[in-house]
């Protein structure tokens, strides 16, 4: 079993929707958890961190945390076609490396 | 700053033979780190330089896979008598150590290896 599940989709919304990506992990050392975004051919961008358990916003995008059941959640508000792209969830813990577990991803389509 | 840059963007190689491939992060980062992506796949640790020192080494990384950081500077990963399961594409990043956790790493976009 993978220590970090990521359902990969692909999933497809009309613009305007709201979106709501999800992950679950095994490891309970984890505590920084963010979610990356790739567009096609391109390395992973960071779009959001959260340390510990927690919601944060940033404008059209919340990421939340839930380490009591290991389940971290992206949601995006207002979904844009400009939002298609793969979103990667990725985890560490406290150890010096700073190295990310990654989930496999979750192809993303926003339908104008 | 131009980023992360990696060189080259694809390779097509045949099997048994050797690829290097390069990555220059940015300039003022201290940590290295690299990346294997398969398709469908979330990336995953090979291993990570401190300036030129390398720290760490994933299980993934056999033998015939070596990487080095002269003068903490641009990275080289090599691998040796390519296999079909190598093909992948090889991520390189960059990050200020201690702040890889807020502040993210910054990825190059990938040198895609194709072993024939």
């Amino acid at each position: 079993q993978k220590e970090v599940e990521q359902d990969p989709g692909p999933l497809s919304v009309p613009e305007g929707a709201i979106v709501s990506l999800n992950c679950t992990y095994s490891n309970s050392a984890f505590q920084y958890f963010m979610w990356y975004r790739q567009y096609s051919r391109k390395g992973p961008e960071l779009l959001m961190y959260t340390y510990s358990s927690g919601n944060k916003e940033d404008g059209r995008f919340t990421a939340q945390v839930d380490k009591s059941s290991k389940y971290i959640s992206l949601f995006i508000r207002d979904s844009q076609p400009s939002d298609s792209a793969t979103y990667l969830c990725a985890m560490s813990g406290l150890g010096g490396n700073e190295k990310l577990t990654f989930g496999t991803g979750t192809r993303l389509t926003i339908i104008p | 700053d131009t980023g992360v840059s990696q060189n080259p963007r694809h390779k097509i190689t045949k099997r048994g033979q050797n690829v290097t491939f390069r990555c220059d992060p940015i300039s003022e980062h201290n940590r290295l780190y690299w990346y294997r992506q398969t398709l469908g796949q979330g990336p995953e640790f090979l291993t990570y330089f401190q300036n030129e020192a390398q720290l760490e080494k994933s299980r993934l990384l056999s033998d015939r896979f070596s990487a080095e950081r002269p003068k903490g500077s641009f990275s080289t990963l090599e691998i040796q008598r390519t296999e079909q399961g190598d093909s992948a594409m090889y991520l390189c990043a960059s990050s200020l150590a201690g702040r890889a956790q807020n502040y993210g790493y910054t990825f190059g976009s990938g040198t895609r290896l194709t072993v024939v």
